[in-house]
């Protein structure tokens, strides 16, 4: 069974960072490709990182140059560190994965609230 | 990388059929079959019902179909049941392989 469980999140200052984790079981993280989404309260979804098999990373443009995705295939866990943050980065932050260009396992989530 | 553009709402009666539109460009939805939804009740994690267009993950009622034409594609939900209330959202594998959400549709059974 796919399971996929976030940590992380808590009350961080504007201009602070912060380290996501998603610790997974069932399969491997390493042979799948391996997302950041993230919901602010109240609002939709919002795609924000992926990591692929291979390595290759990309990025939404509100986050780009300032979070950072990787992953460390011997904890099977996929990571998230974000900089710079700011008050619109609030949000709960899940990670999620599939077998192509879908998204069919997700976390639970964590939340992020950035505020002073 | 612009949101797809949902409905906000949509509404329909017990047993009736809806449709959800998710409109968006060359460069996501008409460019690639990686269009796939999900169904989020309050306060839960969303779950996937559609992925590359029309195909349903095991479990998924056969009431939820999906398609597209162009830039646009739908959700339909046929014989609405009162546990259908939820968000909805779109979304496509995009270019510069990124992938890009819809802005949501609360749909009220």
């Amino acid at each position: 069974e796919v399971q996929l469980v976030e940590s992380g999140g808590g009350l961080i200052q504007p201009g602070g960072s912060l380290r996501l984790s998603c610790a997974a079981s069932g399969f491997s993280i390493s042979a799948n490709f391996m997302n950041w989404v993230r919901q602010a309260p109240g609002k939709g979804l919002e795609w924000v990182s992926v990591i692929y098999r291979g390595g290759s990373t990309y990025y939404a443009d509100p986050v780009r140059g300032r979070f950072t995705i990787s992953r460390d295939n011997s904890k099977n866990t996929l990571y998230l560190q974000m900089s710079s943050l700011r008050a619109e980065d609030t949000a709960v932050y899940y990670c999620a994965t599939g077998g192509g260009n879908y998204l069919e396992d997700w976390g639970q989530g964590t939340l992020v609230t950035v505020s002073s | 990388q612009s949101a797809l553009t949902q409905p906000a709402s949509v509404s329909g009666s017990p047993g009736q059929s809806i449709t959800i539109s998710c409109t968006g460009s060359s460069r996501d939805v008409g460019g690639y079959a990686y269009v796939s939804w999900h169904q989020q009740h309050p306060g839960k994690v969303p779950k996937l019902i559609i992925y590359d267009v029309s195909n349903r993950p095991s479990g998924v009622s056969n009431r939820f179909s999906g398609s597209k034409s162009g830039n646009t594609a739908s959700l339909t939900i046929s014989g609405l049941q009162t546990d259908d209330e939820a968000d909805y959202y779109c979304s496509s594998y995009a270019s510069s392989s990124t992938l890009v959400f819809g802005t949501g549709t609360k749909v009220t059974v």
